[in-house]
């Protein structure tokens, strides 16, 4: 069985960072692209970043560009974000995900909550 | 890149149908998409993956009741006999190159 498990959300203040983690298990880690997605409360969905299979590429959402970065240990089948510079708007309980090639991101873990406050 | 347009509720009665529409942006009328639902307080759900041609794989465990079709720049997620469990909020999905792209999404209503 398929599971994604985020953990590393929180409350943290303007300007400060986060790192979010995601274990995989239940799929050979190492053969998928991994995503995150957020949503902001009230809000859809909106793309934040991907890793390639081997970590070798990474892309941003412009949104978050300079201020994220993902990462992944294939030796412990987890998805990293680190989250610098933190700003209210970047809020959301923050989604890791599966990407299945030409198929879109098929699972979805239940998700951890980031709140960006004073 | 594209962009993903979906109405932004729906309603439809106990029992009934209903369609739902994902219009891809102009010069991106041949893209795959994905589907997904995101019922009340939950994690979103991956319901399949639609081609252009109208031919779709649904996610594992998706019921029988949804469906998938394309005509153009449009993807529809088809839903019949719906149930109150099909009241949700519904996502398109779509990629390319070097980003992901989601639509703004559609609040349904079962009534």
């Amino acid at each position: 069985e398929v599971q994604l498990l985020e953990s590393g959300g929180g409350l943290v203040q303007p300007g400060g960072s986060l790192r979010l983690s995601c274990a995989a298990s239940g799929f050979t880690f190492s053969s998928y692209a991994m995503t995150w997605v957020r949503q902001a409360p009230g809000k859809g969905l909106e793309w934040v970043s991907e890793i390639s299979e081997s970590g070798t590429r990474a892309d941003y959402a412009d949104s978050v560009k300079g201020r994220f970065t993902i990462s992944r240990d294939n030796s412990k089948n987890t998805v990293f974000l680190q989250m610098n510079s933190l700003r209210a708007d970047d809020s959301a309980v923050y989604y890791c995900a599966k990407v299945k090639e030409a198929a879109g991101t098929d699972f979805w873990g239940r998700g951890t909550l980031v709140t960006v406050s004073s | 890149q594209p962009v993903l347009t979906q109405s932004s509720s729906a309603s439809a009665s106990l029992g009934s149908s209903v369609k739902l529409t994902c219009t891809l942006s102009s010069g991106h009328r041949s893209y795959i998409i994905a589907w997904h639902q995101q019922q009340p307080g939950k994690a979103p759900r991956y319901l399949m993956k639609l081609e252009d041609s109208g031919s779709y794989n649904k996610g594992s465990g998706v019921p029988d009741r949804f469906s998938g079709s394309s005509s153009g720049a449009d993807r529809y997620l088809s839903i019949s006999n719906l149930q109150s469990v099909d009241e949700a909020d519904y996502y398109c999905e779509t990629w390319a190159g070097n980003t992901r792209v989601f639509g703004g999404g559609t609040s349904l209503t079962v009534l």
